[in-house]
């Protein structure tokens, strides 16, 4: 079982590049969502999505874009990196349910350094 | 979402009962209690959720009470595995992470 795969695992970035953190899923989950951890913090959600084509800004979605353009995947990009971006990067699926009642999935994480 | 008010740490000898509390006094009728950890650097692992009534799975019981303004997660037989930052999340859509009870299993 797959579940939540993330990739990279690890990256470091110079500071003004961009990239695309990957998430997919195969849990045909319609809720889809993207956490960073800063070191000794509790997560923060970034940017989530509900379904193909629709996404939502969560509590921290500056310097972050998303999109939504099939139900597998969700990816994340840093238009131009910061070193305020540092930090551990978490994607979350689950499915609708009768309600959002559904306990979401994470994956292992993608641990970024921007120098 | 309502906020949760947790403690930071707790000790738990290896073998006994965890009880970890969590106040929720705005929770409003529709929002659910969830429970996860998260172990060293790894991603959450979702435990349990409920609504009003108590819930209880293979990891852990989930106690509400009756005016749901807050709620116990009980792990009956704590091992060194079940060392982890335990969070406890009330929401009726998107997870807000707080601090977390931090809970050190001791032998």
């Amino acid at each position: 079982n797959a579940g939540v795969t993330q990739t990279p695992k690890f990256q470091v970035l110079k500071t003004g590049q961009s990239m695309t953190l990957q998430c997919a899923q195969d849990m045909n989950h319609e809720y889809m969502s993207w956490y960073r951890q800063d070191p000794g913090m509790g997560l923060r959600l970034i940017h989530y999505s509900v379904g193909a084509g629709i996404t939502d800004q969560g509590e921290v979605p500056n310097g972050y874009n998303v999109s939504r353009s099939t139900t597998e995947d969700f990816p994340l990009r840093l238009l131009s990196a910061a070193p305020s971006q540092t930090s551990v990067y978490f994607c979350a699926s689950s499915g609708l349910g009768t309600g959002i009642d559904q306990p979401q999935h994470f994956g292992d994480g993608t641990r970024l350094s921007i120098l | 979402d309502a906020k949760t008010t947790q403690p930071t740490s707790m000790d738990c000898a290896e073998g006994r009962a965890a009880n970890l509390p969590c106040n929720h006094s705005t929770i409003s009728g529709n929002e659910y209690v969830y429970w996860y950890r998260q172990i060293h650097s790894q991603g959450p692992q979702y435990i349990i959720h409920g609504l009003k009534n108590n819930e209880t799975n293979e990891m852990a019981s989930l106690i509400i009470t009756e005016d749901r303004k807050s709620s116990t997660l009980i792990l009956p037989h704590a091992t060194l595995r079940d060392t982890a930052v335990y969070y406890c999340i009330v929401t009726g859509g998107k997870l807000i992470f707080g601090q977390g009870t931090e809970l050190s299993v001791k032998p």
